[in-house]
């Protein structure tokens, strides 16, 4: 069975904080991608972040950073400095390289406060 | 670029009622998804098209939902009847090719229905 998890539901952060988003993944394959997807109000999903399960590189672009650790099944995102535009949910997604279906977890809403 | 649009942005139904959603998927995306997202959860998803052909549609609720992508351009999804449990965002997405974790979604704004 693919499962993504989100266990923070809601974080709250002053503005220039530095937050860590947790995602945790379940899956049987050897081959897989994951993904954060950014949601903010408007509604739209935003693609931020790609990566498979042979490039355990970790990956900075700007204020993100990202840290995907195949052992404890983790691929964590943080960003540095948060703004208030930074508000969002945020969702961690898994996508096996069978049927390329993409399962998503239930999101960490991120709120920063000026 | 245009994006994914999607309409009606918002539907307000009466439960056992019918309703159709629309979607125009990026020019020349040759795959089409549709997510549901309900309240406080994670997109999951109804149906992906490849071209106008069906490939996944295991979570569709085949007994009220239904969707097609003829010509392999536009998509409607459909309910019918209606229950108050359908209340969620549908999310309409596409991407270039599908069949590859490279390729990206792109996400339309949503229909958010609400089933009263």
């Amino acid at each position: 069975a693919q499962k993504v998890t989100q266990a923070q539901t809601e974080i709250s952060v002053v503005e220039k904080e530095d937050v860590t988003l947790d995602c945790v993944y379940e899956t049987r394959d050897t081959t897989y991608y994951l993904f954060w997807y950014k949601q903010p109000p408007s509604g739209e999903l935003v693609f931020l972040i790609r990566r498979n399960s042979f490039d355990e590189q970790n990956e900075i672009s700007g204020r993100y950073s990202w840290n995907f650790q195949k052992s404890t099944s983790s691929f964590n995102f943080t960003i540095t400095a948060s703004q208030v535009v930074d508000s969002a949910v945020y969702f961690c997604a898994l996508m096996n390289t069978g049927g390329f279906k993409t399962i998503f977890g239930a999101g960490t809403r991120l709120f920063v406060k000026a | 670029e245009a994006g994914v649009a999607q309409s009606p942005r918002y539907k307000i139904i009466e439960k056992r009622q019918s309703v159709a959603f629309w979607c125009n998927p990026i020019s020349g995306h040759a795959t089409l998804y549709w997510y549901q997202q309900i309240l406080g959860q994670g997109p999951k998803l109804l149906i992906q098209f490849q071209n106008n052909g069906v490939v996944d549609d295991s979570q569709l609720p085949k007994d009220r939902f239904s969707a097609e992508r003829l010509k392999g351009v536009d998509s409607t999804l459909k309910i019918q009847p209606a229950k108050l449990e359908d209340s969620a965002v549908y999310l309409c997405a596409s991407s270039l090719v599908g069949h590859s974790g490279d390729d990206e979604q792109f996400f339309g704004p949503g229909t958010r229905l609400t089933v009263l």
